[in-house]
């Protein structure tokens, strides 16, 4: 039973690259949140979603800042022309419903992201 | 909107003592949950425990145990005996049961915790 897997664990960029970071829910989960964890700080919602769907990215940077959870494969968060500021953790939790979220919230190992 | 609230930024105590770590929220909202997680140097997030707002029951789960109080809307953590593989950062969370199906979670700055040996 895999839980949540990201990855890369460890993603270091230049400044104006792009950062791809990659979410497998636990099976048979279709729910997706995506969170951002800066340096000294707590985790910040960025976006909710279900396959093929966006439902809230009421916490996502209105620019160069994309998610999507297509029907088949892993969840994909995109920074397009990284930034020194985007240097954080970023982790991905799923579920299986919403229901389900509110047993326990299964969170992957996250991903650090360097941006030099 | 929802808030939590961990003044305590750092605490070090010696190991076997005992420590409490505070967590005060804000919700406008009957229903919700609260929750505990713990994030160890290695950095992942470990569920220590979810609590809805119905049952204030205090819980207790070998050395750990959580303080449940809507009155002063506080959800404390208490370590009893502490040991050194409990220092970490601990985070409490809130999350509203909204029916627009989004459950997200709000998260305390989170509490570094360091035992001393």
């Amino acid at each position: 039973n895999a839980g949540v897997m990201q990855n890369p664990r460890h993603l270091v960029r230049r400044r104006g690259q792009e950062a791809r970071l990659r979410c497998s829910p636990m099976k048979g989960h279709s729910h997706v949140y995506w969170y951002r964890q800066l340096p000294e700080e707590g985790l910040k919602f960025m976006v909710y979603l279900q396959k093929e769907n966006i439902i809230d990215e009421s916490g996502m940077p209105k620019e160069r800042f994309s998610a999507e959870f297509p029907k088949e494969g892993p969840s994909i968060l995109r920074i397009q022309q990284v930034v020194r500021g985007d240097s954080a953790a970023y982790f991905c939790a799923s579920s299986l419903s919403r229901e389900v979220l509110h047993t326990e919230a299964f969170f992957g190992q996250g991903t650090r992201l360097t941006v030099v | 909107a929802q808030k939590v609230t961990q003044a305590q930024t750092e605490i070090s105590v010696v190991e076997k003592e005992d420590v409490t770590l505070d967590c005060v929220y804000e919700t406008r909202d009957t229903t919700y949950y609260l929750f505990w997680y713990k994030q160890p140097p290695s950095g992942e997030l470990v569920f220590l425990i979810r609590r809805n707002s119905f049952d204030e029951q205090n819980e207790i789960s070998g050395r750990y145990s959580w303080n449940f109080q809507k009155s002063t809307s506080s959800f404390n953590f208490t370590i009893t005996a502490s040991q050194v593989v409990d220092s970490a950062v601990y985070f409490c969370a809130l999350s509203e049961a909204q029916t627009s199906g989004n459950e997200k979670l709000t998260f305390g700055t989170g509490t570094r915790l360091t035992i001393i040996p």
